[in-house]
This record gives C-alpha cells, sequence and structure tokens, in this order.
C-alpha cells in the first residue's frame, strides 16, 4: 500500500498544455517534496513545503500544499519538452516516503 | 551547494561476488543517509537510513546481511551488497540530510548481476 498516492500515473501531453499532477495521502506530513528524476539519474530536489495552504512557483511550476497538510498538487503552465520526466512527490515525518511518480513526456 | 555523488555510476558483476557503493556528500556533513533501490519505471524504496556512527535502520523486507550500511563519517556512507545474485540488479540511489527538510540524492548506481 502507497502511503502517497500520485495521480495521474501516466501523463502525455502536447507542447504548450497546462497540467496538474495531485499527490494525496491521509497522513499529515511535517513537510512535502517535490522531486523530478531523469532516467538513468537521481532525484532532483523542486521544491519543500512546510505550511499548511503554502502556494510556491518556480517559474513554470506552481506548488501547493494542502491545508491539512496531507496532500500537494504540481501544476506546470505551458509544458516544454524539457518537463518531460518522473515527477515524485514525498512526504516527510520522521523519515520520508515516496509516492509511485507521475511519468510526464511532452510532446514538441 | 548540497552535492551528493556516488561511485560507482554503473558496475556489472557475477553472481556471488560482492559490490561496494559509496555515497559521498561533498560540501554538506550529512547527519543522516538513506539509500534507495529502484527498479525500471518505480518509484524509490526505502532500503535503509543511516545516522552517523551507528547503526543503520533497515525497512521490513530488507536483508540486513545481504544489504551491509556503514556510516563512518558524516560525509561518506557505503552499500555492500554480498553474495549478489540477478535479483540484485537494480538502481541503487543514496541521499544525505543535514537535519533540515531537504534530502539531497547523488546521481545513483546501476548494479548488474550476471
Amino acid at each position: 500500500t502507497q502511503l502517497l498516492e500520485q495521480s495521474p500515473q501516466f501523463l502525455s501531453i502536447q507542447e504548450g498544455e497546462n497540467l496538474t499532477v495531485y499527490c494525496n495521502s491521509s497522513s499529515v506530513f511535517s513537510s512535502l517534496q517535490w522531486y523530478r528524476q531523469e532516467p538513468g539519474e537521481g532525484p532532483v530536489l523542486l521544491v519543500t513545503v512546510v505550511t499548511g495552504g503554502e502556494v510556491k512557483k518556480l517559474k513554470r511550476l506552481t506548488f501547493q500544499f494542502g491545508d491539512a497538510r496531507k496532500d500537494s498538487s504540481l501544476h506546470i503552465t505551458a509544458a516544454q519538452p524539457g518537463d518531460t520526466g518522473l515527477y515524485l512527490c514525498a512526504g516527510r515525518n520522521n523519515d520520508m516516503r515516496f509516492g509511485a511518480g507521475t511519468r510526464l513526456t511532452v510532446k514538441p | 551547494g548540497a552535492v551528493v555523488s556516488q561511485h560507482p555510476s554503473w558496475v556489472i558483476c557475477k553472481s556471488g561476488t560482492s559490490v561496494k557503493i559509496e555515497c559521498r556528500s561533498l560540501d554538506f556533513q550529512a547527519t543522516t543517509m538513506f539509500w534507495y533501490r529502484q527498479f525500471p519505471k518505480q518509484s524509490l524504496m526505502l532500503m535503509a537510513t543511516s545516522n552517523e556512527g551507528s547503526k543503520a535502520t533497515y525497512e521490513q523486507g530488507v536483508e540486513k546481511d545481504k544489504f551491509l550500511i556503514n556510516h563512518a563519517s558524516l560525509t561518506l556512507s557505503t552499500l555492500t551488497v554480498t553474495s549478489a545474485h540477478p535479483e540484485d540488479s537494480s538502481f541503487y540511489i543514496c541521499s544525505a540530510s543535514e537535519g533540515s527538510y531537504e534530502q539531497y540524492f547523488g546521481p545513483g548506481t546501476r548494479l548488474t548481476v550476471t
């Protein structure tokens, strides 16, 4: 059983489209991280959210932490082929648990 | 800052041999290091957590005697896969934390056991 549920599992879109990836849990986390991983490489940290309701923007990426600190979303505006990768959310309390990931493909 | 390296980046070994993978934090002191395993097109599965100078804490189902973890200093942790078998072939990733919220990941080591 995955502690963190990510949806969708796979997403294939055209360049320029918008998309949202969701990360949901029944557990409360002290913080939540989003990572992007490319094939054959380690995950790269995109953002950490700590406060319930927090919204962080990183260029075309917008991250939101749910008010109850149980869920989060990642919204990408005007996706580009360079955004292709595996997006992982990870919730942290005493340790860190990863979601199954959303594999995004952006076609030119 | 916050760079983590792994060595080797890939390794091929014969069944029955042992392989050591190193994880180093290059520009910070890692009080805690984590070892993950990742199968193709799957997410990361935590294998163990190690704190400098103490024994690693293994996740349920991970064999301690097979996956030996040593965290001898604040910048180095090693994972030794003993008596490797083809089913141990995987992508092994370490991460390091200096006690803050974030973990910083190494580039991973691809192990192939023939």
